[in-house]
């Protein structure tokens, strides 16, 4: 089965500063790479996605980029503010699975010290 | 719109007592599943659905079952509970039953097992 790797475990940045968060993945039939947002007490929600057939994603200060033949994809923050700490969890799936399967990395704690 | 509703929060359970985790959805979606989340581990999948009346077993399936009669519901049982079952679960929906859709998150249930 698909096994993803996420790091860093931990990630404190200072505010106004870029953040990145590396994730690789094993099943070379992966081709949906989902991020999601987890803040305290909270469950985690989608902040943005990729599939394998593009290279970079853009949304305002958040980008993930996706390199199918090294099995890495990442998620980048840019001009970081205090309101973007929580746990950061990456994520894949291919059209084979049954269902909607997601296998998740271990979880990054970003934190963003004003 | 209430969203996805995982009830209780928080339970503590002696070992071998059983339980059931609720969860219900208003958004008409598909498919269901829980997760559970222990730390450094991410998400785990335990069990899911693509529809009523289907279920199906994810990556650690022993000691919980889960039956989907109706297309909002989709409860979670601890048949005997055991101390390493102690974690957060997560229920979660999305629209469709194939890969790359939105996934859902219910705000968690707190177990505690002892």
């Amino acid at each position: 089965g698909e096994n993803v790797e996420q790091h860093p475990s931990t990630l404190s940045v200072q505010e106004g500063d870029s953040a990145v968060i590396k994730c690789t993945y094993s099943d070379s039939a992966s081709n949906y790479f989902p991020w999601y947002k987890q803040e305290l007490g909270k469950g985690p929600q989608l902040i943005i996605d990729i599939r394998s057939n593009v290279g970079e994603k853009k949304d305002q200060r958040i980008a993930v980029t996706l390199n199918k033949t090294a099995k890495h994809f990442s998620l980048h923050i840019t001009e970081t503010q205090p309101e973007d700490s929580a746990v950061y969890f990456c994520a894949a799936s291919d059209d084979n699975n049954a269902g909607n399967m997601l296998t998740f990395g271990g979880g990054t704690r970003l934190m963003v010290k004003p | 719109n209430a969203g996805v509703t995982q009830t209780p929060k928080f339970q503590v359970l002696k070992t071998g007592q059983s339980m059931t985790l609720q969860c219900a959805q208003d958004m008409n979606h598909e498919y269901m599943s829980w997760y559970r989340q222990d730390p450094g581990m991410g998400l785990r999948l335990i069990h899911y659905s693509v529809g009523a009346g289907i279920t199906d077993q994810g990556e650690v399936p022993n000691g919980y079952n889960v039956s989907r009669s109706t297309t909002e519901d989709f409860p979670l049982r601890l048949l005997s509970a055991a101390p390493s079952q102690t974690s957060v679960y997560f229920c979660a929906s999305s629209y469709t039953a194939v890969s790359g859709g939105e996934l859902f998150f219910g705000e968690g249930s707190r177990l505690t097992v002892l």
